[in-house]
C-alpha cells in the first residue's frame, strides 16, 4: 500500500482555477468511489472539503469540486483566493478496511 | 457538535510504547456504522493513516505498522486508544483522530493533534 502520488506543488493567481491530480492503482482510487480530499492550512488540522470523488460537505465553497477518471482522481478550485493557498491531501479507501493518503501538494495563490 | 481531542505523552523515548487517547463527544461508538481513526504527520511531512476501529469492534490497520499498532475502544467513556510499540525517532509526528460517520468512508471531523517527540 503506497502513498498516493500528487504534484508536490501548483499555484496560481486570484481569479484563476487549479487542478491537483491523485494518481493510485486499481486496489485504491480506481477501485472505489471513495476518495476525499482535505485542506491543510498551517499548524491546523486537516479539514475535509470533498468526499466520495465529487461530493462537498455543508459549508464547503462550490468552487471546489472534485472527479475521477481510471486510478487518477482531481480536485479542482475555481475562482482562486487567497484563503485558499494551503496544503491539500487526497485520500482513499484501498479495502479491508484501510485507507491510504497522498503525498500532499502545496497551492501557492500568486 | 462533534469534537474529538488527543491526549498522551509528548516525549517518548526509542522502544518505549506509545499510548494515545481520544476522547470524543457529540457522537456515540454504539451508533451503527461509525468509526474512529488514527492519522499521523510527522513535521513538514505527509499525512498517513495509522488505524481505525468501528462501532461494532471491527478495526483496520496500516500494513507497514501492523504489527506495531493496537486500537480499542471505551464505549462508556467515549474514548478511543492507540498504542503504537517500539517507538523509533522516525515517529515523531502530529497524531490526530478523526471521526467516520455511519456507512462512510471519509474523516469529517479532526481532533486539534497532539505532537510526540522521540528523543533519548
Amino acid at each position: 500500500q503506497s502513498a498516493l502520488t500528487q504534484p508536490r506543488s501548483v499555484s496560481g493567481s486570484p481569479g484563476q482555477s487549479v487542478t491537483i491530480s491523485c494518481t493510485g492503482t486499481s486496489s485504491d482510487v480506481g477501485g472505489y468511489n471513495y476518495v476525499s480530499w482535505y485542506q491543510q492550512h498551517p499548524g491546523k488540522a486537516p479539514k475535509l472539503m470533498i468526499y466520495e470523488v465529487s461530493k462537498r460537505p455543508s459549508g464547503v465553497p462550490d468552487r471546489f469540486s472534485g472527479s475521477k477518471s481510471g486510478n487518477t482522481a482531481s480536485l479542482t478550485i475555481s475562482g482562486l483566493q487567497a484563503e485558499d493557498e494551503a496544503d491539500y491531501y487526497c485520500c482513499s479507501y484501498a479495502g479491508s478496511n484501510s485507507w491510504v493518503f497522498g503525498g500532499g501538494t502545496k497551492l501557492t495563490v500568486l | 457538535q462533534i469534537t474529538l481531542k488527543e491526549s498522551g505523552p509528548t516525549l517518548v523515548k526509542p522502544t518505549q510504547t506509545l499510548t494515545l487517547t481520544c476522547t470524543f463527544s457529540g457522537f456515540s461508538l454504539s451508533t451503527s456504522g461509525v468509526g474512529v481513526g488514527w492519522i499521523r504527520q510527522p513535521p513538514g511531512k505527509a499525512l498517513e493513516w495509522l488505524a481505525l476501529i468501528y462501532w461494532d469492534d471491527d478495526k483496520g490497520y496500516s500494513p507497514s505498522l501492523k504489527s506495531r499498532l493496537t486500537i480499542t475502544k471505551d464505549t462508556s467513556k467515549n474514548q478511543v486508544v492507540l498504542t503504537m510499540t517500539n517507538m523509533d525517532p522516525v515517529d515523531t509526528a502530529t497524531y490526530y483522530c478523526a471521526h467516520m460517520g455511519t456507512a462512510t468512508s471519509y474523516f469529517d471531523y479532526w481532533g486539534q493533534g497532539t505532537l510526540v517527540t522521540l528523543s533519548s
